[in-house]
């Protein structure tokens, strides 16, 4: 059955750095969002992306975030320069273009903590 | 905005027996979908169920149903004859589409033996 994919599952990185969360969607789905879920929250809502561009974003979703879609398979989140309080699960999920659209199947997540 | 209410933080059953999770929420569109979403020990997401606003019967898959009442704005999720696997995190969700997913805070399950 198909799946969502992320790497890293696991990221260590130091204040100020640079990190970019790696998402491969189901193969024939076109909506894309990325969640996070700080430890012991609920999930919040970051960014969707449908058609190469973004559809909606959050209030969390500030300068420091980008998405980008760079070939026909992955979908990436940088963070520029990261901070304290961006450690936390962050999910990709992906729905089909027609017929389902509704329904988002999630990834495994990437579990990042900021030092 | 819409919003997503799960009052219960915590619950425990035995083995086997019948649990319900209850949520509640708010929006003024007419046409929606809800899900209920699974998150073990290992953080993943798992899509366990889910139900159109515009469908008046209620959702199952094998051991898991829903109680929708639309009018009440109202989505609990039972789970028959629960088993141990089913310790969980358990978060109920909002869509209107290919839109975002409104999560509510969760309510952590857990079966014992």
């Amino acid at each position: 059955e198909p799946e969502v994919t992320q790497t890293p599952s696991h990221q260590v990185t130091q204040m100020g750095q640079e990190v970019i969360l790696r998402c491969v969607p189901i193969s024939n789905h076109l909506y894309f969002y990325w969640y996070r879920q700080i430890l012991g929250q609920k999930v919040e809502f970051l960014v969707s992306f449908y058609n190469n561009e973004i559809s909606e974003k959050s209030e969390i979703f500030d300068d420091q975030f980008s998405v980008e879609r760079p070939d026909g398979s992955n979908f990436t989140l940088k963070i520029r320069s990261t901070k304290l309080e961006d450690s936390a699960m962050y999910f990709c999920a992906s729905s089909e273009r027609t017929g389902n659209q509704e329904t988002q199947y999630f990834g495994p997540g990437t579990r990042l903590l900021v030092l | 905005a819409q919003t997503v209410t799960q009052s219960q933080p915590e619950m425990s059953v035995q083995e086997a027996e019948t649990v319900t999770l209850s949520c509640t929420y708010d929006t003024s569109e007419n046409n929606y979908y809800l899900f209920w979403y699974k998150q073990p020990p290992s953080r993943q997401m798992i899509l366990v169920i889910r139900q159109e606003a515009y469908k008046q019967q209620n959702a199952t898959e094998n051991r898991f149903s829903v109680n929708f009442q639309k009018a009440a704005k109202s989505f609990s999720l039972k789970i028959s004859d629960s088993q141990l696997g089913d310790t969980a995190m358990y978060f109920c969700a909002f869509t209107q589409g290919a839109q975002k997913l409104v999560f509510g805070q969760g309510t952590r399950l857990t079966i014992n033996p």
